[in-house]
């Protein structure tokens, strides 16, 4: 079974631009979460899809947004982007919402200049 | 929301001695905590996982304990090897009325030292 897909796997962008990652769960997996790893922060919840809804969101600004597509895939997006955006996302998917182990991604590196 | 404290941040130990990493969460809801291992360059995987109707679970040289009274859980790994070198996360989530997502801690850097 494949595992979790993050496309691409490194962007640099210029700030103010905007970016959008994606992220293909493992077959069957309906719940897609999306993380922020920074140095010295972890792993910083940013939101959360179930069958195509949002079903929970973190503290992050209303530039970062995402959705989920019927097939479960996932995207997020970050507007205007800022130099403090630069970080690892992490996509993790999951067979369901709640307690069940989460599979990760490789994550995008995204460097903002 | 639910908000989940690790301590200590960094640890070292010499090869054989005994790791423990130390978490709390807020949220009494929370029923599920895992743990997770991130080496250098990789994604993060799951290691352990306990929920709120066991008190510890072990598996070979890692364990893990929950206090739900106390809300506090506890990753001890025993005879470390240079190969447990990474940065370990606690986790927290629920399942109820709210579907708690998977809250995380900042991290602990165990080094082993040969």
């Amino acid at each position: 079974k494949a595992g979790v897909t993050q496309t691409p796997r490194y962007l640099i962008k210029t700030r103010g631009q905007q970016v959008t990652l994606s992220c293909s769960p493992i077959s069957g997996h309906r719940s897609v979460s999306w993380y922020q790893q920074t140095p010295g922060q972890g792993l910083q919840f940013l939101f959360e899809y179930f069958s195509e809804t949002q079903r929970n969101k973190g503290n992050f600004p209303g530039r970062f947004s995402g959705r989920q597509f019927s097939n479960s895939r996932s995207e997020m997006n970050v507007s205007t982007l800022e130099l403090g955006d630069s970080a690892l996302y992490l996509c993790a998917s999951s067979p369901r919402q709640g307690d069940t182990e989460a599979f990760f991604g490789q994550g995008t590196r995204l460097t903002v200049v | 929301g639910e908000n989940v404290e690790q301590h200590p941040s960094t640890l070292s130990v010499q090869e054989g001695d005994s790791a423990v990493i130390k978490c709390t969460y807020s949220d009494s809801a929370s029923n599920y905590f895992p743990w997770y291992k991130q080496e250098l360059g990789k994604r993060p995987q799951l290691i352990i996982d306990i929920r709120s109707n066991v008190g510890e679970k072990k598996d070979q040289r890692i364990a893990v304990t929950l206090n739900k009274t106390a809300k506090h859980f506890s990753l001890h790994i025993t005879e470390t090897q240079p190969e447990d070198s990474a940065v370990y996360f606690c986790a927290a989530s629920g399942r109820g009325s709210g579907n708690t997502p998977l809250v995380f801690g900042k991290g602990t850097r165990l080094s082993v030292i040969a």
